[in-house]
């Protein structure tokens, strides 16, 4: 299993604008997908994107995945006070049903009204 | 469908001593991964079930043990609690594991005193 290594640590941004978080891995994935939490809760699953896949929509989420590069974006538009949390990512690689979660540190958002 | 569910949802206990947690998964998934988030060392997997059967396992010592019924149901073990155990305790379903998108129960705060 690979663990993904999210970019900043933390941001913080006002109400409204764009937040893009950045996710770097090092060997080739199935799949990679993006998480949340809220603060001293569960996970919740945002969006998954496969390798064949180079972005990805969901509302106002936008993942991109570069292969070539092992890395991958989320960017959340018009963000709102609500998006204040900790986002993670996790690459998934080709172990099948060997495969595994792995998060790294999660980068923390912080969206002020 | 009901969510993944987790109890109990607070627990405190005291060094040396033993603790049981359960997670009841969504109907159907067969696969359940259990996780421990600290602040020190963020999110790390445990072990995954999946049909009964330990599939994967993390790097923890033997303390850390688990079962999963025939009902998909899990269980988690820890003996002989050590003041570095207290973290909140994430369980995680999936059809299939491996690959598949995860669906979190909102966590067991452990406090070891």
């Amino acid at each position: 299993s690979q663990q993904g290594e999210e970019d900043p640590q933390a941001l913080s941004i006002q109400e409204g604008e764009n937040a893009t978080m950045n996710c770097s891995y090092k060997t080739s994935i199935n799949n990679l997908q993006w998480y949340r939490q809220n603060s001293g809760r569960g996970l919740v699953h945002l969006i998954l994107i496969r390798s064949n896949e180079r972005e990805k929509h969901s509302g106002r989420l936008r993942v991109t995945l570069d292969t070539s590069k092992k890395s991958s974006s989320l960017l959340i538009t018009a963000s709102r006070a609500a998006d204040t949390a900790s986002y993670f990512c996790a690459p998934i690689g080709r172990g099948g049903a060997n495969s595994k979660l792995t998060f790294g540190k999660g980068i923390t958002l912080s969206v002020r009204p | 469908k009901a969510g993944v569910t987790q109890t109990p949802r607070y627990l405190i206990k005291t060094r040396g001593q033993q603790v049981t947690l359960s997670c009841s998964p969504i109907s159907g998934h067969r696969s359940v991964s259990w996780y421990q988030q600290t602040p020190g060392q963020g999110l790390q997997f445990l072990f995954e079930y999946f049909s009964e059967t330990q599939r994967n396992k993390g790097n923890f010592p033997g303390r850390f043990s688990g079962r999963q019924f025939s009902n998909s149901r899990s269980e988690m073990n820890v003996s002989t609690l050590e003041l570095g155990d207290s973290a909140l305790y994430l369980c995680a379903s999936s059809y299939a594991g491996g690959s598949d998108e995860q669906f979190f129960g909102p966590g067991t705060r452990l406090t070891v005193l």
